[in-house]
């Protein structure tokens, strides 16, 4: 079974243009992770946070964590083209569960 | 770093034949190991979780006798879809967990004509 929701299901942005996505999840977890996918392809793991941090940083991209009410959100600033893709928050105790994901489209 | 290949990377195969795909941990030992499928547009989704030498267990709804699980070594597991059908088509990836973390193969690209 998926762990929880993400929103928005789809982003269109322009290039240059900062992307936020947002994840839910159900149960506890040790750490959250966020993974690319472009189409067709296999997963790509950009970030993962442990539940006792409340916010990372990785290049363009940051991280935040609530686990008081199970949600997490990913931004990526200063978006390219290439960065169009779909994102999956995964929530990791004992095995990895997804959320649905969120399919973004960044415009050049 | 740690490394999950799987083979095929893509197969096509009739309706009602089976189809092996293998799942390997190149450098380190995986205590345990997960398939997961995806249809298009879609997430991926839990099938079954297998530790060596003992049986998988199935997420709800994942027919055991239709996908079978041999997990024969700590760097290898095979899923074999038996009699598959075009609703079988999907991409399946694997996963294996150590200690460290849990990590991702490439998938294979299962078609069902």
């Amino acid at each position: 079974s998926q762990q929880g929701e993400e929103d928005p299901q789809a982003l269109s942005i322009q290039e240059g243009e900062n992307a936020t996505m947002n994840c839910s999840y159900k149960t506890s977890i040790n750490n959250l992770q966020w993974y690319r996918q472009n189409s067709g392809r296999g997963l790509v793991h950009l970030i993962l946070i442990r539940s006792n941090e409340r916010e990372k940083h990785s290049g363009r991209l940051r991280v935040t964590l609530d686990t008081s009410k199970k949600s997490s959100s990913l931004l990526i600033t200063a978006s390219r083209a290439a960065d169009t893709a779909s994102y999956f928050c995964a929530t990791d105790y004992n095995d990895m569960r997804f959320g649905a994901g969120t399919r973004l489209t960044v415009k050049p | 770093g740690a490394v999950v290949s799987q083979h095929p990377s893509r197969v096509i195969c009739k309706s009602g034949t089976s189809v092996k795909i293998e799942c390997r941990s190149l450098d380190f030992q995986a205590t345990t190991m997960f398939w997961y499928r995806q249809f298009p547009k879609q997430s991926l989704m839990l099938m079954a979780t297998s530790n060596e030498g003992s049986k998988a267990t199935y997420e709800q709804g994942v027919e055991k006798d239709k996908f079978l699980i041999n997990h024969a070594s700590l760097t290898l597991s095979t899923l074999t879809v038996t009699s598959a059908h075009p609703e079988d088509s999907s991409f399946y990836i694997c996963s294996a967990r150590d200690q460290i973390g849990q990590f991702f193969g490439p998938g294979t690209r299962l078609t069902v004509l």
